[in-house]
């Protein structure tokens, strides 16, 4: 498979559920990103690994956990979610932070909480 | 915090226009990009641009970084439905190792 790969691609989830979104990049890159897209807001930079290491965590609410296993994978585990987080994640890679190259994302998981 | 405006917000309109979107910033960006992204799917990257002044056209589509760096226009000439889509205007800043991206122009090419 080349590309970004997110799984499941929907998911419907109730608030006391535990799941969690997988992404999968076979492109060697060594930075990966969890971005959320919700309805009239723009792209929200969620977390950031760099060769394996978070970089980055943009003020998520822990009710949001990332895993970062290998470069080449990368988890979102989401527990206790509120309907307000209901919106599409999606999983980003790049070389060298994207700057000539740019991001190459996944499809996303649209994910609904209810 | 380096902010990026995407105008207009929305743009509909009909098929063989001509149309601009336009990203600005007060900051400089060392680089620029362009993304599109079609209903259910991610952002596809379009274009990146790193000099300022720099034009690239990719078939119907011509980007082009202002002189200063800090905002980027893009044109569309003669839209087809197929250009129907959000898109996503992105920087990166100096020593920065991530993106920072707009709110998008919500495109709709009717038939």
């Amino acid at each position: 498979e080349t590309g970004v790969t997110q799984t499941p691609r929907h998911l419907v989830m109730g608030m006391t559920n535990k799941k969690s979104l997988k992404c999968e990049q076979h492109l060697g890159h060594n930075a990966m990103y969890w971005y959320k897209q919700s309805a009239k807001k723009p792209l929200e930079l969620m977390f950031v690994y760099n060769f394996k290491e978070q970089t980055e965590n943009n003020s998520v609410p822990s009710r949001f956990s990332p895993e970062c296993p290998n470069s080449s994978h990368l988890f979102l585990h989401l527990h206790t979610l509120q309907p307000e987080d209901s919106a599409l994640y999606l999983c980003a890679s790049s070389q060298d932070g994207g700057r000539r190259a740019g991001y190459t994302f996944g499809s996303g998981t649209r994910l609904t909480v209810v | 915090t380096q902010l990026l405006e995407q105008s207009p917000q929305f743009l509909s309109i009909q098929e063989g226009e001509n149309l601009t979107v336009y990203c600005n910033s007060s900051s400089v960006f060392s680089s620029l990009q362009w993304y599109r992204q079609e209903p259910g799917e991610g952002p596809v990257l379009l274009v990146t641009v790193v000099t300022g002044g720099e034009v690239k056209k990719l078939k119907r589509l011509t980007f082009q970084f202002g002189d200063a760096r800090k905002d980027s226009s893009l044109h569309i000439t003669a839209a087809q439905p197929g250009d129907t889509g959000l898109y996503l205007c992105a920087g990166s800043g100096a020593g920065s190792y991530q993106l920072t991206f707009g709110k998008g122009t919500k495109l709709s090419v009717i038939p």
